[in-house]
């Protein structure tokens, strides 16, 4: 089976411009995070879905992060215009449900020049 | 605020030894913890997790040690090898309950965990 699946895998941008980032989960998992994750941290929760619903979007910087899950299966988050500070990798995972174990994506690498 | 702690940063152990990584945390609503392991380049997996009504759990040579009065929980990795040279991150939630904040895991910042041969 395949597993949570993102593209592309490395992004460089120059500050001010758009970037997207797709995602799409383990088939049948209604759940769909996205994850960020700075250098020698922890990942931090961004935005969960339960299909296309956003649940839990209280850490998304709204100004400039979007994102949407048409039809509740794959995901694309996009950041506009993109600073500096927004380089770090972005994760999408994917479960069952929200009370079931989740699967992360090897992730995007976003570098911001 | 972080609401997961977790030490050491950084640990090197030698190969054929007992690795142990803790995490302490606040919140008592938290009743889901896992560990997760990260490689160079990849996504976190999840290596095992555990529930607050049991106080151990074990899979093979990995085991989570919980301490609910403490509000504590570690990874104890027994005859290190090093294959198992990654990134551990503890992370709690809470899943018994339905609501727009549950289901979130909330992380520790990571240990960094090198087997010599």
């Amino acid at each position: 089976e395949a597993g949570v699946v993102q593209s592309p895998r490395y992004k460089i941008i120059e500050k001010k411009q758009p970037v997207a980032f797709w995602c799409n989960p383990i088939s049948g998992h209604n759940t769909l995070y996205w994850y960020l994750q700075n250098l020698g941290q922890g990942p931090e929760l961004l935005i969960r879905y339960e299909n296309e619903e956003a649940v839990d979007d209280s850490q998304l910087p709204k100004d400039r992060f979007s994102a949407e899950r048409l039809k509740g299966v794959d995901s694309t988050l996009k950041i506009q215009p993109a600073e500096l500070g927004d380089s770090a990798v972005y994760l999408c995972a994917s479960s069952l449900t929200q009370n079931t174990e989740a699967f992360f994506g090897q992730g995007t690498r976003l570098t911001v020049v | 605020q972080q609401q997961v702690k977790q030490s050491p940063q950084s640990l090197i152990v030698q190969k054929g030894g007992i690795s142990i990584i803790n995490c302490a945390y606040e919140n008592t609503a938290f009743d889901y913890f896992p560990w997760y392991q990260q490689f160079p380049g990849k996504g976190p997996a999840l290596l095992i997790a555990i529930r607050p009504d049991v106080s151990e759990k074990k899979e093979g040579r990995f085991t989570i040690s919980f301490n609910k009065s403490a509000k504590q929980f570690s990874l104890h990795i027994m005859d290190s090898q090093p294959g198992d040279s990654a990134t551990y991150f503890c992370a709690a939630s809470r899943v018994r309950v339905r609501g727009s904040t549950l289901g979130r895991l909330y992380f520790g910042r990571g240990t960094q965990l090198t087997v010599w041969p």
